[in-house]
């Protein structure tokens, strides 16, 4: 079954901590993305990464950081430099620059 | 710097007419340009793509028309049904000095009974 995975769905983060932010894809895509969404509003790039092993910043990517050690698997650390991380956060990936494959997201909540 | 500008934010037509969203794009070097669909909750999925050597696609009551003269492409959707109820995003993406991918701010269409 190919697709796109994220998880958790739901994560709940206190003040101060770093939370990772899992995606995976089977789709054999070279190319994987991060977006945040806040509510009501538009896509925005935070990461992406074209290759294994080379990724680059989005319009947002200050508190972020992302790694790119298997094609599957492009993680985003969510640190807590991040001054206000509550959001929808979906990830994509897709074939060099074509369709986007989106995941089901994972909204993260700052308690 | 590069940027999308999407048009109208909100759109709000009767069930059967016709609804159409524009983009206007500034870096030239876009060539590719698709549009999503995401239903509340739910996560963006693509409904039409065309990339700049094609001046219109059609796909059943969806199609896209793109000028690359003025920088523009646009989403129109014939019949509309209740189920066309969503916002859509655009998107301008492409290689120039480096790669560029850039959406629009997304436009709520509601369709009316």
């Amino acid at each position: 079954d190919g697709g796109i995975t994220q998880s958790p769905k739901y994560l709940f983060r206190k003040e101060g901590q770093n939370v990772t932010l899992s995606c995976e894809q089977n789709l054999n895509h070279d190319a994987m993305y991060w977006y945040r969404q806040d509510p009501g509003q538009g896509l925005r790039l935070i990461y992406y990464s074209q290759i294994v092993n080379d990724f680059q910043k989005g319009d947002i990517a200050e508190g972020y950081s992302v790694s790119r050690e298997k094609k599957e698997s492009f993680p985003l650390t969510v640190t807590s430099a991040q001054k206000n991380p509550t959001a929808f956060y979906l990830c994509a990936s897709s074939l060099a620059d074509n369709e986007q494959f989106f995941g089901p997201g994972t909204r993260l909540t700052v308690l | 710097g590069e940027n999308v500008e999407q048009h109208p934010s909100t759109l709000s037509v009767q069930e059967g007419d016709s609804a159409v969203i524009k983009c206007t794009y500034s870096d030239s070097a876009s060539n590719y340009f698709p549009w999503y669909k995401q239903e509340l909750g739910k996560r963006p999925q693509l409904i039409i793509d065309i990339r700049s050597n094609v001046g219109e696609k059609k796909d059943q009551r969806i199609a896209v028309t793109l000028n690359k003269t003025a920088k523009h492409f646009s989403l129109h959707i014939t019949e509309t049904q209740p189920e066309d109820s969503a916002v859509y995003f655009c998107l301008a993406s492409g290689w120039g000095s480096n790669y560029q991918l850039i959406w629009g701010a997304g436009t709520k269409l509601i369709i009316k009974p």
